[in-house]
């Protein structure tokens, strides 16, 4: 079993729907949890950011943490074209060692 | 966050040759990594360069084709030497930033290359 997996898409979904890009892992230690954007040809943005389990907002992102079933989740509302790329979580332990990425999804938003 | 530049942000290169990334960072950090991406593929981590040591390589990476140099708190390279087509990849570096219950990583543009 990897430690982290994903599912690797690609995903194709219309202009102004809720998008759900999902990870599970398996290493009990990990802590931190993180959500990249990457678009073609560029370097991995950090999105959004969780510390243990809940939930957290920003704008049309959310992310949620279950670590009792060692699976996190990104929902985009309203998607929009401009969301098309790969979507990669990571996470990593207490410490910040460990770091460990998800293969990525690759999201098309279509207009 | 951070702003991370690389150099070159493209190559195409010729077998055997070896080719050395720059990675420059807009203020200090103690934590530098280098990723390898293939395409459509997600981050391998080559190995992490801290400064004054020598860096930490993951299984599968050795010195020898990977040297890398961590000369102060801003700046890390990355040289991969004896190139083949099989080293064709993206390579990425990243910092990590540490506050108080985070520990961030932040990813350079990338350097696409290509062995021929």
């Amino acid at each position: 079993q990897k430690e982290v997996e994903q599912d690797p898409g690609p995903l194709s979904v219309p202009e102004g729907a809720i998008v759900s890009l999902n990870c599970t892992y398996s290493n009990s230690a990990f802590q931190y949890f993180m959500w990249y954007r990457q678009y073609s040809r560029k370097g991995p943005e950090l999105l959004m950011y969780t510390y243990s389990s809940g939930n957290k907002e920003d704008g049309r992102f959310t992310a949620q943490v279950d670590k009792s079933s060692k699976y996190i989740s990104l929902f985009i509302r309203d998607s929009q074209p401009s969301d098309s790329a790969t979507y990669l979580c990571a996470m990593s332990d207490n410490y910040g060692q460990n770091f460990v990425f998800g293969p990525g999804t690759r999201l098309s938003v279509l207009p | 966050s951070a702003v991370i530049s690389q150099k070159p942000s493209r190559d195409i290169c010729q077998r055997g040759t070896s080719l050395t990334i720059q990675c420059q960072v807009d203020s200090q950090v103690t934590m530098m990594f280098w990723y390898r991406q293939q395409p459509g593929q997600s981050l391998t981590l080559i190995a992490t360069a801290n400064q004054g040591s020598e860096a930490t390589y993951e299984s599968g990476f050795v010195i020898d084709k990977f040297p890398i140099s961590r000369p102060n708190l801003t700046f890390s390279t990355l040289t991969v030497s004896n190139m083949s087509p099989e080293d064709s990849s993206i390579y990425l570096c990243s910092v990590e930033r540490n506050t108080k219950n985070s520990y961030e990583q932040y990813f350079g543009p990338g350097t696409r290359l290509t062995v021929t």
